[in-house]
């Protein structure tokens, strides 16, 4: 079975300071990894997605996520956040048939 | 990318009663999924939806408590029967493009009383 781990329930940040969300899976396969991103009110959108090459992956609104496979690690990074960056951050992975959540992280950035 | 909409958005209901869910995709997509959002957790996959035959349900997830229709390639219904306060969530739909990527709709918000 296939888990996923997240280190932090709510970081609080302010703007410019630089993010960095942890994320573990467990799986003994080949996988692939994806951040979705929860703005206040609205759906899941996909930030970014690794499935193979370059482990370093960039998405969008400069967010950037680095695959490290001998640590099953997928850690999101951005180097300079706004306030818009405000959200829930879910990791995930799918290595069998279905797609496994985190339990999320929330965002908060103060003006 | 997909385009996907879910009625309703939201829904208070008694318990006892059940709560159909539609979901609607603007192509024709062969993975479709309902997920589970209960209030402060992560999103836990109720079950695969799969057209022409029965739904392939997760652990602690059964037919009788959430059956599942998909008549066709864009569309699905969730419903979920004899509700209890234990049942209030987002429940969600999503669809898988290209194998592995997956979006996934607005959700639909149910609290039971």
């Amino acid at each position: 079975a296939q888990s996923v781990s997240q280190h932090n329930h709510h970081v609080i940040l302010s703007e410019a300071a630089s993010l960095e969300l942890g994320c573990n899976y467990s799986y003994g396969g080949t996988v692939n990894l994806f951040w979705y991103v929860q703005y206040p009110g609205q759906h899941l959108q996909l930030l970014l997605k690794y499935f193979s090459g370059d482990p370093l992956v960039k998405g969008i609104k400069g967010f950037e996520a680095e695959f490290i496979k001998s640590k099953f690690s997928f850690n999101l990074r951005k180097p300079s956040v706004q306030w818009s960056d405000t959200a829930e951050y879910f990791c995930a992975v799918k290595g069998d048939y279905k797609l496994s959540f985190g339990a999320g992280t929330t965002v908060t950035v103060r003006a | 990318s997909a385009v996907i909409s879910q009625k309703p958005s939201r829904d208070i209901c008694q318990r006892g009663t059940s709560l159909t869910i539609q979901c609607q995709v603007d192509s024709q997509v062969t993975m479709m999924f309902w997920y589970r959002q209960q209030p402060g957790q992560s999103l836990t996959l109720i079950a695969t939806a799969n057209q022409g035959s029965e739904a392939t349900y997760e652990s602690g997830f059964v037919i009788d408590k959430f059956p599942i229709s998909r008549p066709n390639l864009t569309f699905s219904t969730l419903t979920v029967s004899n509700m209890s306060p234990e049942d209030s969530s987002i429940y969600l739909c999503s669809v898988a493009l290209a194998g592995t990527e997956q979006f996934f709709g607005p959700g639909t918000r149910l609290t039971v009383l």
